[in-house]
């Protein structure tokens, strides 16, 4: 399949909890982003890594790119109820059009 | 960033009609994309739309099917044509900023009877 694989699909935690999702990809990639969906909406960035960076931190967000595993994880640190959503990762190759993961569903409850 | 409008934002239709959908972007931009995302599914790139060419389409998807006009730099419309059920879906369009972060509209939910 184009699409690599997001995990967990679903994941729910109590407010103040860390959140960590992770993603991987088949190809070589220029950058890999995050982005949040919620309810079926639009989707919103979150944040951008390209190849050559192993680490990025956004607010609350942390984000780690193993270009050797293919893999990228999110971290969502002290989760609160508003960061319900579901989250896409998206790699970018060659192309330079994104190709999308399954996404992670997060539940954050109060 | 870009600044994206759909329209409409939702619709039901009856089978075998047309929907075209229309993407509005507040800054002139040349690539456009047309995704499609089927209920609790990622998102599927339909076809690249550049100003002044055909779009661009994804295996799996036919002009026939989706036709895409692209007029100017700022506006693309998507037609999802002879609809059936399977077609019920969220339909975005998004754009390319400096070949690096994309931005999203907020999204066609259109849901075939």
């Amino acid at each position: 399949s184009q699409q690599g694989e997001e995990d967990p699909q679903a994941l729910s935690i109590q407010e103040g909890e860390n959140a960590t999702m992770n993603c991987s990809y088949k190809t070589s990639i220029n950058n890999l982003q995050w982005y949040r969906q919620n309810s079926g909406r639009g989707l919103v960035h979150l944040i951008l890594i390209r190849s050559n960076e192993r680490e990025k931190h956004s607010g609350r967000l942390r984000v780690t790119l193993d270009t050797s595993k293919k893999s990228s994880s999110l971290l969502i640190t002290a989760s609160r109820a508003a960061d319900t959503a579901s989250y896409f990762c998206a790699w970018v190759g060659g192309s330079y059009i994104p190709t999308f993961g399954r996404g992670t569903s997060l539940i954050v409850h109060p | 960033s870009a600044v994206i409008s759909q329209k409409p934002s939702r619709d039901i239709c009856q089978r075998g009609t047309s929907l075209t959908i229309q993407c509005q972007v507040d800054s002139q931009v040349t690539m456009m994309f047309w995704y499609r995302q089927q209920p609790g599914q990622s998102l599927t790139l339909i076809a690249t739309a550049n100003q002044g060419s055909e779009a661009t389409y994804e295996s799996g998807f036919v002009i026939d099917k989706f036709p895409i006009s692209r007029p100017n730099l700022t506006f693309s419309t998507l037609t999802v044509s002879n609809m059936s059920p399977e077609d019920s879906s969220i339909y975005l369009c998004s754009v390319w900023q400096d070949y690096n972060e994309q931005f999203f509209g907020p999204g066609t939910r259109l849901t075939v009877l």
